[in-house]
């Protein structure tokens, strides 16, 4: 299983703001290591959503934001969408694995 | 435009070999880091490792060394993803990224991905 946890479902009703969890440790988050974060539709490839633990990249909208603190990451959706249904996923990189990990991922419903 | 383009799907039996392929371009290939990543059917993503195409700097996460082999052809800007003998446990769709930052250092994400390949292992 993964070293960073994120909850398994996250829901909000349309024009809501969301927020993502994502769970680490010393060995990585906490290290200071970056959070990047991914959006995958269903059935397509994971796209960047927000690198650098706050970063966006050209293209992404200013109603996704990253945040970090301690051992511990947040996504945050507001004026949450129907096509923000997706699957969430954080990423670090581990010292003890010496390797990057995924989050567990998180599907968010739009109500 | 950066894009990277996998090879399609497979379909093979345990026991089998098998290596797919990821080549990219609209960018200078071998600056920059190549990671592979599992998805296997209805679960979440496992990164599987990277590669520096430019001199084949390797390196796997725990649960794939000696599992799988990454490699590249820097004169053909692609990289592969190889198994020698394939188990139904490998079905699920891979994807590779190119990786932006210092991956050495802890510090890259994968800015582009490839479309995915996927491969099934069945008897």
């Amino acid at each position: 299983q993964s070293v960073l946890t994120q909850p398994p479902s996250v829901s909000g009703a349309p024009g809501q703001r969301v927020t993502i969890p994502c769970t680490g440790s010393s060995s990585n988050i906490g290290a200071g290591y970056h959070v990047h974060w991914y959006q995958q539709l269903p059935g397509t490839a994971p796209k960047l959503l927000i690198y650098g633990n706050t970063n966006r990249p050209s293209g992404v909208p200013d109603r996704f934001s990253g945040s970090k603190s301690g051992t511990s990451a947040s996504l945050a959706i507001s004026g949450l969408r129907a096509d923000d249904e997706s699957d969430y996923y954080c990423q670090s990189y581990d010292s003890s694995l010496s390797g990057y990990v995924f989050g567990t991922g998180t599907k968010v419903t739009v109500l | 435009e950066v894009q990277l383009v996998q090879s399609g799907a497979e379909v093979k039996k345990p026991g089998e070999s098998l290596k797919i392929s990821c080549k990219g371009s609209g960018y200078y290939f071998i600056s920059y880091w190549v990671a592979w990543v599992r998805q296997m059917p209805g679960k979440g993503l496992e990164w599987m490792g990277i590669i520096y195409p430019d001199d084949s700097n390797t390196k796997y996460s725990p649960s794939f060394q000696g599992q799988v082999t990454i490699s590249a052809d820097k004169s053909i800007n692609t990289a592969y993803l190889q198994w020698s003998s394939l188990k139904a446990s490998d079905t699920a769709m891979y994807y590779c990224a190119r990786e932006w930052g210092v991956c050495s250092g802890g510090s890259c994400y994968s800015d582009f991905w490839g479309q995915g390949t996927l491969v099934t292992v069945s008897s």
